[in-house]
């Protein structure tokens, strides 16, 4: 089965860090670039970050840039989010989700069931 | 960043209505553009992508249309499962940004 299982959340408080994690199974994680989408609650779905299959090209929302850190393992099928100088606003349900492709179009088509990151005091 | 517009967004129907949810980018992504459902509490899943294709096990029911900056989400008849939230987003560029969401409830 492929599945994605998001690990590694929790109460932090602001200025403070948190690493995510993301386990893969059931896929060639090697092959497929992937993503973090995280959603505030009650608020819609805002994506945060992305790497590719060698790491060689990485984006990062402006919101997050500088803060966060994404890599991956492809030994280990893991992928990864350090967060740093956490806000309030970070406080979100962190997704990890595959990006698919088809014909050079790219999708989220596996997604994790997410993982909860609240910042307070 | 290209911005995403839906409309509307909040929308009332019954069962066996026809629905249509619009998506309008601030700038032309040609048909890099995804559709994803969401509900309560669960993981979004993908629906449509590259505008019009039929993502793997979703019913024929869904279909999508549209390039440049107009797109559009059609659900020919609505079942009971199909109440819930629903974003587009492009792929285009960098942020691959989504839209604020549709939520679709039951009248």
């Amino acid at each position: 089965e492929v599945q994605l299982v998001e690990s590694g959340g929790g109460l932090v408080q602001p200025g403070g860090s948190l690493r995510l994690s993301c386990a893969a199974s059931g896929f060639s994680f090697s092959s497929y670039n992937m993503n973090w989408v995280r959603q505030a609650p009650g608020k819609g779905l805002e994506w945060v970050s992305y790497i590719s299959i060698s790491s060689s090209t990485i984006f990062y929302a402006d919101s997050v840039k500088g803060r966060f850190t994404i890599s991956r393992d492809n030994a280990k099928n893991s992928l990864d989010l350090q967060m740093n100088s956490l806000k309030g606003e970070d406080t979100a349900v962190y997704y990890c989700a595959r990006e698919g492709y088809e014909n050079y179009y790219y999708y989220m088509d596996v997604w994790g069931k997410g993982t909860t990151v609240t910042v307070s005091s | 960043d290209i911005q995403m517009t839906q409309s509307p967004s909040s929308l009332s129907a019954s069962v066996g209505d026809r629905v249509t949810i619009t998506c309008r980018t601030s700038q032309s992504i040609n048909s890099y553009l995804n559709w994803y459902y969401q509900k309560p509490g669960k993981a979004p899943k993908v629906l449509i992508y590259a505008a019009f294709s039929l993502q793997s096990g979703v019913p024929s029911r869904f279909s999508g249309s549209g390039s440049g900056t107009d797109f559009t989400l059609t659900i020919s008849s609505l079942q009971p499962e199909d109440f819930a939230t629903y974003y587009c987003q492009q792929s285009y560029s960098t942020p691959h940004t989504f839209g604020q969401g549709t939520k679709l409830e039951i009248k």
